[in-house]
């Protein structure tokens, strides 16, 4: 069964305090990972998607990376802004696959001034 | 920039009455799914929606559920006879074609039964 765990379930952070947060998965045949931020009351927002081992993708203060069993979303000198829960979510299956997509339980990130 | 918009923001029923969720996705995208949060709990797919028909449903998608494409731009979410364990955020979502694989969400129908 396909299954993804983060970790930590909360991080606070002092505002410039780089972190990274986790991201392991099981996955038949992963066709994709991403990562998605979510604030309070809202939808999540799309941010990465990684697709194969070694790729690392950026932007402004975050990045994230793959390898074949864990994914990690470094945080760059945070501001209080990047305080959100951080989804991993992956995409397994082969041809016919309907994309959906199995959610981890998120990262609480919380970021002081 | 294009965004999935769902209405309502919040709807509070009573237990056994159906409920109708609208989404209007992206409107190029042809893949369409729904999720469901419940309060504190991890992001739960529940269908995906393809050329008219549902191409996956998870367990929690029993006879209860309905989904629906009834225009070229409306995605509709059905419960039939709502059920307290029904309360939660329900997100549709939509997608494009290839290579394109994000999907964008909605900022989700708060749903409480009482």
């Amino acid at each position: 069964e396909d299954q993804v765990t983060q970790s930590p379930e909360a991080l606070r952070l002092q505002e410039g305090e780089s972190s990274s947060l986790n991201c392991s998965y099981t996955v038949s045949g992963l066709r994709g990972l991403f990562w998605y931020r979510q604030d309070p009351g809202k939808g999540p927002e799309f941010l990465f998607t990684l697709y194969s081992a070694g790729e690392e993708k950026e932007k402004e203060r975050l990045k994230a990376t793959l390898t074949k069993k864990e994914s990690f979303l470094h945080i760059t000198a945070p501001k209080p802004e990047d305080s959100a829960t951080y989804l991993c979510a992956v995409q397994g299956g082969y041809g016919g696959a309907t994309n959906k997509l199995i959610f981890g339980t998120g990262t609480l990130l919380a970021v002081q001034p | 920039e294009p965004e999935v918009t769902q209405t309502p923001s919040h709807q509070v029923t009573q237990m056994g009455q159906e409920v109708i969720l609208r989404c209007v996705p992206i409107s190029n995208h042809l893949y369409f799914y729904w999720y469901r949060q419940i309060l504190g709990q991890k992001v739960e797919f529940l269908v995906s929606f393809y050329n008219n028909e549902i191409s996956e449903k998870s367990e929690i998608f029993d006879d209860q559920f309905s989904v629906e494409r009834p225009d070229g731009s409306n995605f509709t979410l059905k419960i039939r006879s709502t059920k307290l364990e029904d309360s939660a955020m329900y997100f549709c979502a939509s997608l494009g074609l290839a290579p394109y694989n994000e999907q964008f969400f909605g900022p989700g129908t708060r749903l409480t039964v009482l």
